[in-house]
């Protein structure tokens, strides 16, 4: 059974391009969550998706970043215009139910680490 | 939005010997979850306890969780070099899972 499944794993990026990022969920996992991390530091929320539709982006800067998971594919996350501050290791993750009502463990892909130059 | 808070950042130890990590939060909680993470990697969920449990075990891992404390430890017993990893509690928030900034685990052979 594959696991979350990110790409790219790496990616860089010139000032002022966008950065898609993608991720393909566990099979049958409907609920997914965009996390991103700095060196030697925790993970921070971003935003938390359900199909074809974003549940909290409470974590999500209100510009240049969008997020989706449509109905058939992966779920993207997009940084349009990006910019130095905006490298960083950022990690999906899914679970089959909400991850804190139904106690269920949430599982990490291994993360897309994009640099910006 | 509440966050749990791991101490402490950083610990150093010898093969065999136990490591403890703490952990702390702010407000109720359905469950706490702990979470290792290999350098470079994602991160593995390592064990689930519930908010009307006090204890539970896994292998070589206990977890406590006084929520009059609002606190949760995590034990590694007779710790391995491959244990060496950074350690994170997460906390339940409406529906979001919440993540500290971790523990850095490091066992010396």
């Amino acid at each position: 059974n594959a696991g979350v499944m990110q790409n790219p794993r790496h990616l860089v990026r010139r000032r002022g391009q966008e950065a898609r990022l993608r991720c393909s969920p566990v099979k049958g996992h409907s609920h997914v969550y965009w996390y991103r991390q700095l060196p030697e530091e925790g993970l921070k929320f971003m935003v938390y998706l359900q199909k074809e539709n974003i549940i909290d982006e409470s974590g999500m800067p209100k510009e240049r970043f969008s997020a989706e998971f449509p109905k058939e594919g992966p779920s993207i996350l997009r940084i349009q215009q990006v910019v130095r501050g905006d490298s960083a290791a950022y990690f999906c993750a899914s679970s089959p139910t909400s991850g804190g009502g139904h106690n269920s463990p949430l599982h990490f892909g291994n993360g897309t680490r994009l640099t910006v130059t | 939005s509440q966050q749990g808070e791991e101490d402490p950042q950083a610990l150093s130890i010898q093969e065999g010997e136990n490591a403890t990590m703490n952990c702390s939060y702010k407000t109720s909680i359905n469950n706490l979850q702990w979470y290792r993470q290999n350098s470079g990697r994602g991160l593995v969920h390592l064990i689930l306890i519930r908010s009307n449990e006090r204890e539970k075990h896994s292998g070589r891992l206990r977890v406590t969780l006084d929520t009059s404390k609002k606190s949760s430890s995590l034990l590694i017993t007779a710790s391995r070099a491959a244990d060496t990893a950074s350690y994170f509690c997460a906390t339940d928030d409406n529906n979001d899972m919440r993540f500290g900034a971790g523990t850095r685990l490091t066992v010396k052979p």
